[in-house]
């Protein structure tokens, strides 16, 4: 089966560090994708990773570890804008465009 | 503007009467698919085109249909629509699958409810 597990809620505040961490189980993998979603508005796209180790993009890097199952999202100097879903997602080995999404976590940034 | 485009962002409608939301990309990609979001169950996708007359159903296709008669559009019909299918839908696009990303875009969102 496949199978996506992200926690489903957390809490920071403004100017933290927060790591969201995702587990998988696919019956193939080519490529995890982080998309970040604000309340009613479509997912935008915010990092790609396929072989492992640490993609760094700004104030957003994502880990990945494919013989554990493995990723993270991890948000430095966190911003009230930040409060948002983030979404996981694994890229199906047998289709190169089917992503199958876990359930998201959402993120709530405090002053 | 490369961009998805949904429309409607809001329909109510009534059971049954059938309804389609339209969705078109300007960015030339082959692929386009449909996902509803329901809350604790994240996105699934309901059917999916890999290029022009060529579609597939997702994880969720019972209820709906969709067509690709041109490379831009790929809209989702529901031909009698039922409380169950109240949900928000999402279109989205990606490019060539040849390429290591293929990052898909997000239309909008299209927010349904059926009474």
């Amino acid at each position: 089966g496949q199978n996506i597990d992200q926690p489903t809620e957390m809490t920071a505040t403004e100017g933290a560090i927060v790591q969201i961490n995702c587990t998988y189980q696919t019956s193939g993998f080519n490529g995890l994708f982080w998309y970040q979603q604000h309340a009613g508005e479509a997912p935008t796209f915010l990092s790609y990773n396929v072989l492992d180790g640490l993609e760094e993009k700004g104030r957003f890097s994502s880990f990945l570890s494919r013989s554990k199952g493995y990723s993270y999202l991890l948000l430095k100097e966190l911003q009230m804008k930040d409060s948002a879903s983030y979404l996981c997602a694994v890229r199906d080995q047998r289709s190169t465009d089917k992503l199958i999404f876990g359930t998201g976590t959402r993120l709530q940034v405090f002053p | 503007e490369a961009q998805v485009t949904q429309n409607p962002r809001y329909l109510i409608t009534v059971t049954g009467k059938k309804l389609t939301v339209t969705c078109s990309q300007n960015m030339n990609h082959e692929y386009m698919s449909w996902y509803r979001q329901d809350p604790g169950l994240g996105l699934r996708q309901i059917y999916y085109s890999m290029n022009v007359e060529v579609t597939d159903k997702g994880d969720v296709p019972e209820g709906y249909k969709v067509s690709r008669k041109e490379k831009r559009n790929f809209p989702l019909i529901l031909e009698s629509p039922s409380p169950n299918q109240t949900s928000l839908y999402f279109c989205a696009s990606s490019r060539d699958r040849a390429l290591a990303k293929n990052i898909q875009y997000f239309g909008a969102g299209t927010r349904l409810s059926v009474l």
